[in-house]
């Protein structure tokens, strides 16, 4: 595996659901992210991990939990979601900020859907 | 207002143009500007990085950055198919905060 992956690609989930998105990163970075786009939306950057810690919440709903146990690994829990959360969220990642660079890398994105 | 203004399109234009897309912006603390490309089901891959103003050139692309204006654009000459893609440009004040402009469709049609 090379890049950003993300898995899954596509999830159909009801409101009353709990499921989680996964994202994993090869390329030895120390920062991941979260976005989501929505159509006809420009992208929102939802959190920021540096070395596994949270350095960034862009006022995102409490149903949304990230979770980052590792540089490599970071997840979006996901719990009691409306339909207006359906949207394609988007993994990347970086190297930290501390080395300046800003060059984000993109998984493929989670295609949620709820209904 | 928003943070950063990009025309959606789409856009739609014959192979060999030359392609011009842009975007302003209102936060003049702004000093990075990116350039995105995503094509459809896939993720956005980086295609153009300039810090603060001037030109970036980079094979069939050019990235311009007016910051007395509050403006970018990204040229692409001589278009091929392969091109079509939603454009999307960023911009952030440090490194990691990246504010994104909604994403303009082109179609190179051949």
């Amino acid at each position: 595996e090379t890049g950003v992956t993300q898995t899954p690609r596509h999830l159909v989930m009801g409101m009353t659901n709990k499921k989680s998105l996964k994202c994993e990163q090869h390329l030895g970075h120390n920062a991941m992210y979260w976005y989501k786009q929505s159509a006809k939306k420009p992208l929102e950057l939802m959190f920021v991990y540096n070395f596994k810690e949270q350095t960034e919440n862009n006022s995102v709903p409490s149903r949304f939990s990230p979770e980052c146990p590792n540089s490599s690994h970071l997840f979006l829990h996901l719990h009691t979601l409306q339909p207006e959360d359906s949207a394609l969220y988007l993994c990347a990642s970086s190297q930290d900020e501390l080395a300046g660079s800003h060059e984000q890398y993109f998984g493929p994105g989670t295609r949620l859907t709820v209904t | 207002q928003k943070e950063v203004e990009q025309d959606p399109g789409p856009l739609s234009v014959p192979e060999g143009a030359i392609v011009s897309l842009n975007c302003t912006y209102s936060n003049s603390a702004f000093q990075y500007f990116m350039w995105y490309r995503q094509y459809s089901r896939k993720g956005p891959e980086l295609l153009m990085y300039t810090y603060s103003s001037g030109n970036k050139e980079d094979g069939r692309f050019t990235a311009q950055v007016d910051k007395s204006s509050k403006y970018i654009s990204l040229f692409i000459r001589d278009s091929q198919p392969s091109d079509s893609a939603t454009y999307l440009c960023a911009m952030s004040v440090g490194a990691q905060k990246l504010v994104f402009g909604q994403g303009t469709r082109l179609t190179i049609n051949p």
